[in-house]
């Protein structure tokens, strides 16, 4: 079975700074995508990045980052340069490829404070 | 292009009431999936549909049931509220080629706030 874990329930840093939000996962299929979602508290879900299984490089968008050690079954999110506006919750996501079409697990998320 | 939309905002219910969600992808996408959201239980996947056809169910009792129309538009319903069904249920959709992929990310609404008395 699938399963995300965040073990991060809230993490503070401050403006201009780098943070790493932690998620460590667990499947047993060979094939899956890692995701990471940032929910303001308006409460709409945005996609940030994205890293496949089998993607060589450690995925970027912008100030996104995945951190990805496939042996320690780790994804964990960087963020460079943190603003005010990145204040919110963040969840780490999974979709295995054979076992559970259609379906994303979530981790509990972590929930980021920028501090000017 | 506009976002995946979700009616009603909010919505509060009694016990024992039935309730009718509704949520329409952005154009193009053929995949609409349901999760709730509470604050003990984290996002919860309900189910999943490509085509008009339920791919995938989460481990919620008969009381939380959908549909998906030939416009790919969605509506989740839900029987026989309990006080424990008080939560964000969000709907988002994705492109979906058809198969089975790992790469779909999510496009999501802004969800529908049940709250039941």
């Amino acid at each position: 079975a699938q399963k995300i874990t965040q073990t991060q329930p809230g993490m503070f840093v401050q403006e201009k700074e780098a943070v790493t939000l932690d998620c460590t996962y667990d499947t047993s299929d060979p094939s899956y995508g890692l995701f990471w979602y940032k929910q303001p508290s308006s409460g709409e879900m945005i996609f940030l990045i994205y890293q496949g299984s089998y993607d060589q490089q450690n995925a970027t968008e912008g100030r996104y980052s995945l951190n990805f050690q496939k042996a320690r079954k780790s994804a964990n999110l960087v963020i460079s340069a943190s603003q005010l506006g990145d204040s919110a919750m963040y969840f780490c996501a999974m979709r295995d490829f054979n076992t559970n079409a259609g379906k994303s697990t979530f981790g509990d998320g972590t929930t980021l404070t920028v501090k000017p | 292009k506009a976002g995946v939309t979700q009616t009603p905002r909010y919505l509060i219910k009694t016990r024992g009431q039935q309730v009718t969600l509704s949520c329409s992808p952005i154009s193009g996408h053929r995949s609409v999936s349901w999760y709730q959201q509470t604050p003990g239980q984290g996002l919860q996947f309900l189910f999943e549909y490509f085509s008009e056809t339920q791919r995938n169910k989460g481990n919620f009792p008969g009381r939380f049931s959908g549909r998906q129309f030939s416009n790919s538009r969605s509506e989740m319903n839900v029987s026989t509220l309990e006080l424990g069904d008080s939560a964000l249920y969000l709907c988002a959709s994705s492109l979906a080629a058809g198969g089975p992929a790992t790469n779909e990310k999510l496009f999501f609404g802004s969800g529908t706030q049940l709250s039941v008395l």
